[in-house]
């Protein structure tokens, strides 16, 4: 089991939908990320937050924008996606951005853009 | 952004160790050296990291050379559920301590 909690598992949307991705971890890390991860290739860092301020934006398109309310929680809200976005979101939190702690990471959810 | 080069996959027998190299020529002096393992349908996890001397934990030992140029991470005795994609990521101030993954290892498993 991971520590890291990431809902839904699976999403189907649509090219107009607007759907939440969240992401949820109780350890009292402050810093949070989005990767995306396309079948068999490695994870490619989307988004990092430190203190529940966005750190770091991959050059991410608009179509996708994170939110951290909290420091327990991370959302990246998804609207007008292309089927090219269809692939693995994975959140993962640490101890903090730049104490080279590890990273703990959710199982993903599997996004499919019809 | 310092480079990691991994073989593209490896095979190993079931209970015997496995050492998986990865090189790092370009790694600066406050890079930290980090290794995850992603095993089907999950996130990755974390195996292990080190800077200069060598670190054993539950799961692994994680050797590093001299020069830094290069480390090896050695599962002591693989099991089936061993087998996975094994990721060597440098991770310091000169990277923006961003974690960015090359391509991996990927472990096979004969039992």
């Amino acid at each position: 089991d991971t520590e890291v909690t990431q809902t839904p598992k699976h999403l189907v949307m649509g090219m107009t939908n607007k759907k939440s991705l969240k992401c949820e971890q109780h350890m009292g890390h402050r810093a949070m990320y989005w990767y995306k991860q396309k079948a068999k290739k490695p994870p490619e860092l989307m988004f990092v937050y430190s203190y529940e301020k966005l750190s770091i934006n991959e050059s991410v398109p608009s179509r996708f924008s994170p939110e951290c309310p909290n420091s327990s929680l991370l959302n990246l809200h998804l609207h007008a996606l292309q089927p090219e976005d269809s692939a693995l979101y994975l959140c993962a939190s640490s101890r903090g951005r730049t104490d080279n702690q590890p990273q703990h990471f959710g199982d993903g959810t599997r996004l499919s853009i019809l | 952004d310092a480079k990691t080069t991994q073989p593209n996959s490896m095979e190993s027998n079931e209970e015997e160790p496995v050492h998986l190299p990865c090189n790092h020529s370009t790694i600066s002096g406050t890079d930290y050296i980090h290794w995850y393992r992603q095993l089907p349908s999950q996130g990755p996890e974390y195996v292990i990291h080190g800077l200069t001397s060598n670190v054993n934990n539950r799961m692994a030992s994680l050797a590093i050379a001299e020069d830094r140029k290069s480390s090896t991470l050695i599962l002591h005795r693989a099991t089936l559920r061993d087998a996975a994609v094994y990721y060597c990521i440098l991770r310091g101030n000169t990277g923006g301590f961003k974690t960015i993954f090359g391509a991996g290892t990927r472990l096979f498993v004969k039992a």
